[in-house]
């Protein structure tokens, strides 16, 4: 498959559960991001990934916890969630972030806490 | 601080007029501004972008606006069709922690274009 992917694409999580999400860019990209989009509010950045150093966290709550072990790839970890955290996540790729190139956006990562 | 306002939340048009979506932004520094459309249930996808260099870019049937002095940009869009009912977002660059540029979305607006 080519471009940027996510899995899962749906996830029900209950509070005490640890999850991972996971993203795949195929487009030889040296940026990566983890993009929160809920109802009625604006897609938020989360974290950015720069040849697979992170460069920017938006004050994101401790119990997401990034991972980017190579240019190809980044999880979002997910442990003791709480129910506002349901939303969408999103992932982006772009050749360089400083140079903000247009960003390619994954399918995105449904998720459900209960 | 960062934001951008994007005007107005939601859109209905007859197919064939024009619609025009509005976004503000706080930071002079800002240099980029794309566009996004977002169709239910995909994926965002880049439709066209503007650089502060430029006054006025045109793709086609969409067009977008930047008035740097009053710090506004605005997407054009001719002879609607059904399938540009989406969802449009805005967004600017600013700069963040560690001197870095990333962008900050609007809030998006819901277009409906109506046969």
């Amino acid at each position: 498959e080519t471009g940027v992917t996510q899995t899962p694409r749906h996830l029900v999580m209950g509070m005490t559960n640890k999850k991972s999400l996971k993203c795949e860019q195929h487009l030889g990209h040296n940026a990566m991001y983890w993009y929160k989009q809920s109802a009625k509010k604006p897609l938020e950045l989360m974290f950015v990934y720069s040849l697979e150093e992170r460069v920017e966290n938006n004050s994101v709550p401790s119990r997401f916890s990034p991972e980017c072990p190579n240019s190809s790839h980044l999880f979002l970890h997910l442990h003791t969630l709480q129910p506002e955290d349901s939303a969408l996540y999103l992932c982006a790729s772009s050749q360089l972030w400083t140079l903000t190139d247009t960003q390619y956006f994954g399918p995105g990562t449904r998720l459900t806490v209960l | 601080g960062e934001n951008v306002e994007q005007h107005p939340s939601t859109l209905s048009v007859q197919e064939g007029d024009s619609a025009v979506i509005k976004c503000t932004y706080s930071d002079s520094a800002s240099n980029y501004f794309p566009w996004y459309k977002q169709e239910l249930g995909k994926r965002p996808q880049l439709i066209i972008d503007i650089r502060s260099n430029v006054g006025e870019k045109k793709d086609q049937r969409i067009a977008v606006t930047l008035n740097k002095t009053a710090k506004h940009f605005s997407l054009h869009i001719t002879e609607t069709q059904p399938e540009d009912s989406a969802v449009y977002f805005c967004a600017a660059t600013f700069w963040g922690e560690w001197g870095a540029q990333k962008l900050v979305f609007g809030q998006g607006t819901r277009l409906t274009i109506n046969p």
